[in-house]
This record gives C-alpha cells, sequence and structure tokens, in this order.
C-alpha cells in the first residue's frame, strides 16, 4: 500500500548529539517538505523539495538540513541538538500539482534534553 | 503572503454540531481543505472542495464555501468523542504549487 513512513516515532536524546530523522514515502510523489510543530498546535514549514536534488528553505528558519539523493526519501538533520529544537516533525509529499492535497507521515516527536 | 486563519479551540457536547470556521485571505484558491489531527499523529485529509462549488457532503461532514468573503466552515453532525482532535484548513495557493495551512481549531467533545 502506498503511504509516508517517519522514524522514529519518539526521539529523547542528549544536547550536542547529531541525529537525523527519517522520511521516505511509496506515493510516487515529486514533492516533499518538512513541518515542524511546536505545542501551540501552529504548523511551520521548513524545508521543501520539488524532486531529486531539489531543496528549499521555508517560511521558518531552522538550523536543520536536508538532502533529497532518491525520489522517495527525503531525512532531515541537526548536526548538533539543542532544547530549543525540542518539537514534532512532520514529513509530507504531493505530486507536482497538489490538488488533492498532501500526505502526511505520522510525525516525530523529538526532545533534546 | 496568503493568510488563513481559524479561532483557536471549540468544545461542544457529545451528539451536537460542530462548526469550525476558518477565513483566507487569497482570492485565487482553487482548492480548499480541510484535515484532523489526533494527539501524536500526522495530518489526516478529511475532505476537499473546488472553488467553483459551494458545497459538499460526505456522511456526517458538510463543507461550506463562501468565496464573496472567504469563508470556508466545516460542519460535524452528531459529534461524537472519537472527533476530539485538531482541525486546520488549508488552501492551494501560489499558482496551484502549495498548501497553506491555518492555524488549527482544537475541538473538545464533552459527554
Amino acid at each position: 500500500e502506498a503511504d509516508i513512513y517517519q522514524t522514529p516515532r519518539y526521539l529523547v536524546i542528549g544536547t550536542g548529539k547529531k541525529i537525523t530523522l527519517e522520511c521516505s514515502q511509496t506515493m510516487g510523489h515529486d514533492k516533499m517538505y518538512w513541518y515542524q510543530q511546536d505545542p501551540g498546535m501552529e504548523l511551520h514549514l521548513i524545508h521543501y523539495s520539488y524532486g531529486v536534488n531539489s531543496t528549499e528553505k521555508g517560511d521558518l528558519s531552522s538550523e536543520s538540513t536536508v538532502s533529497r539523493i532518491r525520489t522517495e526519501h527525503f531525512p532531515l538533520t541537526l548536526e548538533s541538538a539543542r532544547p530549543s529544537h525540542t518539537s514534532q516533525y512532520l514529513c509530507a509529499s504531493s505530486p507536482t500539482t497538489p490538488y488533492y492535497g498532501y500526505t502526511f507521515g505520522s510525525g516525530t516527536r523529538l526532545t533534546v534534553v | 503572503g496568503e493568510d488563513v486563519e481559524q479561532s483557536l479551540f471549540l468544545s461542544v457536547r457529545e451528539g451536537d454540531s460542530s462548526v469550525i470556521n476558518c477565513t483566507y485571505t487569497d482570492s485565487s484558491s482553487t482548492y480548499l481543505y480541510w484535515y484532523k489531527q489526533e494527539p501524536g499523529a500526522g495530518l489526516q485529509l478529511l475532505t476537499y472542495i473546488f472553488s467553483n462549488m459551494d458545497m459538499k457532503q460526505d456522511q456526517r461532514l458538510t463543507v461550506l464555501l463562501n468565496k464573496k468573503d472567504k469563508h470556508l466552515s466545516l460542519r460535524i453532525a452528531d459529534t461524537q468523542t472519537g472527533d476530539s482532535a485538531i482541525y486546520f484548513c488549508a488552501d492551494l495557493t501560489g499558482g496551484g504549487n502549495k498548501l497553506t495551512f491555518g492555524t488549527g481549531t482544537q475541538l473538545k467533545v464533552e459527554l
């Protein structure tokens, strides 16, 4: 079944550690997105990609980086985690023209202690 | 840029109808969406409406679109405790390139 997967679901990590949040989709979608969601609910777009080797920064400045070497894979990396990075991270994908919306993964809840 | 606004909270009793409202600013929006987010989960697409429609009904869900006032609403009939969640509206903007999400409405269903 076509879907979008995020791992891990939960991650607790110490300050200064390097982390990678994984996102993979089997939808055959060109576009992929990363959102950060604080406890206040609002979604903030931090990165997006229109295809392989294409990455762009979103509306909210983030210290994280992304890569898109394969169509189905869009990992997010934090080189040195800090408590201010504690948040829910949501990955999504869509066709080139998202008439039917985005498909979201289940999210990764990151806590930096 | 596009701005999509929602009220933050709504509390209803089980069995009542819920109405969640959304306003947007981009008059060129072509598609508008409602998403549901349960605790600790991602967003799930509930329904969408094309901008040339005024209303769309899907079982307990009714979407109303007033293009003149740029107002979108989601009515949930016979609201159940399982409907407790955050609801996001979104519209397709940027020349059909991206979705802009609202701020989210927390729906609480009380017994």
